[in-house]
């Protein structure tokens, strides 16, 4: 069973409409991320989180804003979409202890924004 | 800053060739840097391919392998005979073990397997 889902799997919107992506774990992980992807570059840092009710600013927030309701739950949230927020977006998660780093991802949500 | 870059794809090779995608790093803020092969399959997310977070050592699964080059900054993946099942997209990354546990990925290579 996925240990990292994520809905929807895909979404259209519209300029300036409000978009939320949302991402649930099952590993019992501290650590959530957000990233995007876009065509000929690599999975960008958007948002984390290490902690329910508290996120982190990653690489690139602007135009985004993250959520943490609880230890399983992670949204993304895009309050005025914008043509250049046309991207696939990856949620994973990471136990953040040990000796190394890796992380678990979701399926990815395809956004194209018109 | 710290960055990945790795072969631009695609790339094309007939089953039973052998396959390498070049991964070179740049970890200016990361004192102890862990290296990674992801791979992405149709329709899935990322899985991780292979790790080693000790420089020299060197990394194998599902006979991928890749060795942590800290002279030459580099984490080449290899394998000796593909198959048609290793289409997919590869990501380097680097990361740490500490602060955000944060992933920095190269771009992907898209690996197509003719049979």
């Amino acid at each position: 069973e996925a240990a990292v889902t994520q809905s929807p799997r895909s979404k259209v919107a519209v300029t300036g409409g409000k978009v939320t992506l949302s991402c649930h774990q099952t590993n019992n992980h501290d650590y959530m991320y957000w990233y995007r992807q876009d065509t000929g570059h690599g999975l960008r840092l958007i948002h984390y989180s290490y902690v329910a009710d508290s996120t982190e600013k990653g690489d690139i927030p602007d135009g985004y804003k993250a959520s943490r309701p609880s230890q399983e739950n992670f949204s993304l949230i895009l309050e005025l979409a914008s043509l250049s927020q046309t991207a696939v977006y990856f949620c994973a998660s990471s136990d953040g202890t040990g000796d190394y780093a890796e992380q678990f991802f979701g399926p990815g949500t395809r956004l194209t924004v018109l | 800053g710290d960055s990945v870059t790795q072969t631009e794809g695609p790339v094309t090779v007939s089953e039973s060739e052998s396959l390498i995608i070049n991964c070179t790093y740049s970890a200016t803020s990361i004192a102890y840097p862990n290296l990674f092969w992801y791979v992405r399959y149709p329709g899935e997310g990322l899985q991780l391919l292979l790790k080693v977070i000790t420089a020299g050592q060197k990394g194998s699964s599902r006979g991928f392998e890749a060795t942590y080059n800290k002279e030459t900054t580099s984490f080449h993946l290899q394998k000796a005979s593909v198959q048609e099942s290793d289409s997919a997209v590869y990501y380097c990354a680097l990361g740490q073990s500490s602060g955000s546990w944060q992933l920095i990925f190269g771009s992907g290579t898209q690996l197509t397997v003719m049979p």
